[in-house]
């Protein structure tokens, strides 16, 4: 059974850190570009960042890009998240997803909720 | 720029069939999409990816009263004989060269 799932999340204040992890099972995740989406409260989903499946090139959403960054361990089966500087609008559940071979989401994460408040 | 639009609410009766739309944006009538279901208070699920051709993609367990299909720019997802855990929210989702993820903005399914 494929199975991805979300540690790290809770409560921080502005300008603070966290850091996100992703332990997936099921499947070989060197084969696979992993994202990250989000979800804020009452709203829809926003895909936030991926990786490639060897590392080597990774991609975000504009209002992510230079205070987040994500990373992977292929031998742990584990995908990263790190977001500094974060902001009141960062707060959502965030998933871990893997990218089904052709861009599109296959497998989610049942998600964990990030708190930014002061 | 690549956008998705739905609707966002629809519903349908119990035992009934309900169509999804996803409209793609001008010069993007080409591009597959992908369905995703969240039922309140979880996470979300992979349906089905649709492509422009009709050609499908179904995920593990999905049942067969979940159908999708295309014209032009536009991708539906019906469901039949609809049940009460049909109830949720359902996104459409792209991609493209440069274009890692987009999401539609969700349809909110009400079964009356």
């Amino acid at each position: 059974e494929v199975r991805l799932e979300e540690f790290g999340g809770g409560w921080v204040q502005p300008g603070g850190s966290l850091r996100l992890s992703c332990k997936t099972s099921g499947f070989q995740i060197w084969g696979y570009w992993i994202s990250w989406v989000r979800q804020a409260p009452g709203k829809g989903l926003e895909w936030v960042a991926n990786i490639r499946d060897d590392g080597g090139r990774q991609e975000y959403v504009d209002s992510v890009r230079g205070r987040f960054s994500i990373s992977r361990d292929n031998s742990k089966n584990s995908v990263f998240l790190q977001m500094s500087d974060l902001r009141t609008d960062d707060t959502a559940v965030y998933y871990c997803v893997r990218d089904g071979r052709g861009g599109y989401l296959d497998a989610w994460g049942q998600g964990t909720l990030v708190t930014v408040s002061s | 720029q690549l956008v998705v639009t739905q609707s966002p609410s629809a519903s349908a009766s119990l035992g009934d069939s309900v169509t999804l739309t996803c409209v793609l944006s001008s010069g993007h009538s080409d591009y597959a999409i992908a369905w995703h279901q969240q039922l309140p208070q979880r996470g979300p699920r992979y349906l089905m990816k649709i492509n422009s051709d009709g050609s499908l993609g179904r995920g593990d367990g999905i049942p067969y009263r979940f159908s999708a299909s295309s014209s032009g720019a536009e991708r539906y997802l019906t469901i039949s004989s609809l049940q009460a855990d049909d109830e949720a929210d359902y996104y459409c989702q792209t991609w493209g060269s440069g274009i890692p993820k987009v999401f539609g903005g969700g349809t909110r399914l009400t079964v009356l």
